[in-house]
């Protein structure tokens, strides 16, 4: 299984763009990366998932480089309502269950008015 | 669409008793995963069930279990609990076999409190 780093948190104001990177330099060909968002006393919740190249939905974006060693999501104009843990996870994607879906630490997003 | 339930919400007990969570998934979904959640160790995946088969385990001991009935409902048991149980207890489920690509839509989860 993919081991992935992320920061453990970031500070960002109302309004900027944040690009949170997930550092995952074992990853293999039939790997996925995806994020997921958890707010407290939640269960997270998906937010992007992309193999490689770049990913857009109405919520974020994910960056992937051609050595797929690293991934970036980026959340565009955040707002209080953000702030969350944010959980890189890379999974095989010929694997049938959920054995691959391993949460690391997350990184702690807190949005500052 | 309902999402997915999980009962109780709150939950209060005893070192040594056991515990039964439940979990209702997204109505046509057919695979149901458990997690644990602490400070410390983060989110750790305990087992997911897919047409009333645990198909897959985490790394957690014998006091863990867990079942799918046919209609896809899924409840987890611990027995002989310990302090170390207190934790958030998430359930999730997807559409079909749980692959990567599939989104997974998680509950609010089960708080557990062992005292």
């Amino acid at each position: 299984l993919a081991k992935t780093t992320q920061p453990i948190s970031m500070d960002s104001y109302e309004g900027q763009e944040v690009n949170i990177t997930c550092s995952h330099n074992n990853i293999a060909t039939n790997d996925y990366i995806t994020w997921y968002q958890q707010f407290p006393s939640q269960g997270p919740r998906f937010i992007i998932q992309g193999y490689k190249t770049k990913v857009t939905n109405e919520v974020a974006s994910l960056f992937i480089p051609a050595d797929r060693k690293s991934s970036t999501l980026s959340l565009p104009r955040v707002s209080l309502s953000d702030t969350a843990v944010y959980y890189c996870l890379v999974g095989d994607g010929r694997l049938a269950g959920a054995n691959n879906l391993f949460f690391g630490t997350g990184t702690r997003l807190t949005v500052i008015p | 669409k309902a999402g997915v339930t999980q009962t109780p919400r709150y939950l209060i007990k005893t070192r040594g008793q056991q515990v039964t969570l439940s979990c209702s998934p997204i109505s046509g979904h057919r695979s149901v995963s458990w997690y644990q959640q602490t400070p410390g160790q983060g989110l750790q995946f305990l087992f997911e069930y897919f047409s009333e088969t645990q198909r897959n385990k985490g790394n957690f001991p014998g006091r863990f279990s867990g079942r799918q009935f046919s209609n896809s409902r899924s409840e987890m048991n611990v027995s002989t609990l310990e302090l170390g149980d207190s934790a958030l207890y998430l359930c999730a489920s997807s559409l079909e076999g749980g692959r990567v690509q599939e989104t997974q839509y998680f509950g609010p989860g089960t708080r557990l409190l062992v005292l």
